[in-house]
């Protein structure tokens, strides 16, 4: 079974900051989802990478893949309030494997 | 993209009733999916609902604990059934244009067994 686990699990940053979320995976997989949920709504799809190498942006948040490696990032630039949530990844295969989620705390 | 209308929102049960939650969809979809999000975790796949036949469902989820209707390419149910309080959990309903392709998911319906 794919596992994917994301790190960290918990985080707190200052607005302003910089800051990334890893996701690793398991096993070969050349489609990634970035997901976003807000305490007690559903899930939000942010972006999504389908090859080696796929870089996208949105605001302050940037996901990229790395196949080989079996990893992707999501990089935060100068985080603000709104962006506090919980983000996961999830790898497309048989089917979505989710990762452990970060949940993300931006403080004033 | 798929809007989602799931209900109930939210819900507190007695132990040993069942709860029956339902997904519609404003557009014709091959595959609907249910996923269950236990308190502060990840979300676990419990079924693929397939139109017109039975659903297939994960290790660890079997049909007499949670039944699934879907009756056409739009509309789904989901029942717990004899719930426990270890049944308190998030259950979101989403649905794909195709394999792999991006999950969209309705709002989720929070149930709390006491």
């Amino acid at each position: 079974e794919l596992k994917v686990e994301q790190n960290p699990l918990f985080l707190s940053m200052q607005e302003g900051k910089n800051y990334t979320i890893y996701c690793n995976y398991s096993t070969t997989s050349d489609r990634l989802y970035w997901y976003r949920q807000d305490p007690g709504k559903s899930l939000e799809s942010l972006f999504v990478l389908l090859s080696n190498g796929a870089v996208k942006q949105e605001g302050r948040l940037m996901a990229s893949l790395d196949t080989k490696a079996r990893l992707s990032t999501l990089h935060i630039t100068a985080a603000v309030h709104d962006l506090s949530a919980t983000y996961f990844c999830a790898v497309a295969g048989y089917q979505f494997y989710f990762g452990t989620g970060t949940s993300l705390t931006v403080i004033p | 993209s798929a809007v989602i209308s799931q209900k109930p929102s939210r819900d507190i049960c007695q132990r040993g009733t069942s709860l029956t939650i339902q997904c519609q969809v404003d557009s014709q979809v091959t595959m609907m999916f249910w996923y269950r999000q236990q308190p502060g975790q990840s979300l676990t796949l419990i079924a693929t609902a397939n139109q017109g036949s039975e659903a297939t469902y994960e290790s660890g989820f079997v049909i007499d604990k949670f039944p699934i209707s879907r009756p056409n390419l739009t509309f789904s149910t989901l029942t717990v059934s004899n719930m426990s309080p270890e049944d308190s959990s998030i259950y979101l309903c989403s649905v794909g244009t195709g394999p792999r392709e991006k999950l969209f998911f309705g709002s989720g319906t929070q149930l709390s067994v006491l």
